[in-house]
């Protein structure tokens, strides 16, 4: 049973081009959370999604930024015309249908650099 | 709104001692878990030992427990017999059991270094 998968895990972009950042949850998951890593920082809430649903995107910058979670294929993450304050460690967690709040089980990050 | 301070900024501990990391957080909530977890250089979270707030009893994972004090909203990690492999951040997170609050909330981390 694969784990939560992310990809890129490196990912490159100059100032003002988009960044796309996919995570797939653990099979029988329906439940995505992003997360933002700033250098030497703990981890900060964006959004919560389930298939096809925002439930909470309170974390979420208001402008060039926005998340998915199709019915099918994985959950992405973009980011619009980025900048250098873009950069930072970019985690998706999943947990279970069921709804089961013990578990959240973390992706191994996307790395974002912004030149 | 839910807070989490982790106090500690850096903790080192020899090889083989017991450590202890400090967390406490503030929330209105009466029913939530509590988490700690564990980023070593590879980046990767790794949940290290979770606590239900309605359990009185204090979780045990292996050489890692917890000390939950529910009314002073504290709770800390012991870590016996540490080894040189627990070199990580440490994580305090806190998550609500109700509606669609389930998001979690972290600590700023701590750092531990173990040393021969």
């Amino acid at each position: 049973n694969a784990g939560v998968m992310q990809n890129p895990r490196h990912l490159v972009r100059r100032r003002g081009q988009e960044a796309r950042l996919r995570c797939s949850p653990m099979k029988g998951h329906s439940h995505v959370y992003w997360y933002r890593q700033l250098p030497e920082e703990g981890l900060k809430f964006m959004v919560y999604l389930q298939k096809e649903n925002i439930i909470d995107e309170s974390g979420m910058p208001k402008e060039r930024f926005s998340a998915e979670f199709p019915k099918e294929g994985p959950s992405i993450l973009r980011i619009q015309q980025v900048v250098r304050g873009d950069s930072a460690a970019y985690f998706c967690a999943s947990s279970p249908q069921t709804g089961d709040l013990r578990e959240a089980f973390f992706g191994q990050g996307t790395r974002l650099t912004v030149v | 709104a839910q807070t989490v301070t982790q106090s500690q900024p850096e903790m080192s501990v020899q090889e083989a001692e017991t450590v202890t990391l400090s967390c406490t957080y503030d929330t209105s909530e009466n029913n939530y878990y509590l988490f700690w977890y564990k980023q070593p250089p590879s980046r990767q979270m790794i949940l290290v030992i979770r606590q239900e707030a309605y359990k009185q009893q204090n979780a045990t994972e292996n050489r890692f427990s917890v000390n939950f004090q529910k009314a002073a909203k504290s709770f800390s990690l012991k870590i016996s017999d540490s080894q040189l492999g627990d070199t990580a951040m440490y994580f305090c997170a806190f998550r609500a059991r109700s509606g669609t609050a389930s998001k979690l909330t972290f600590g700023t981390g701590t750092r531990l270094q173990v040393t021969l």
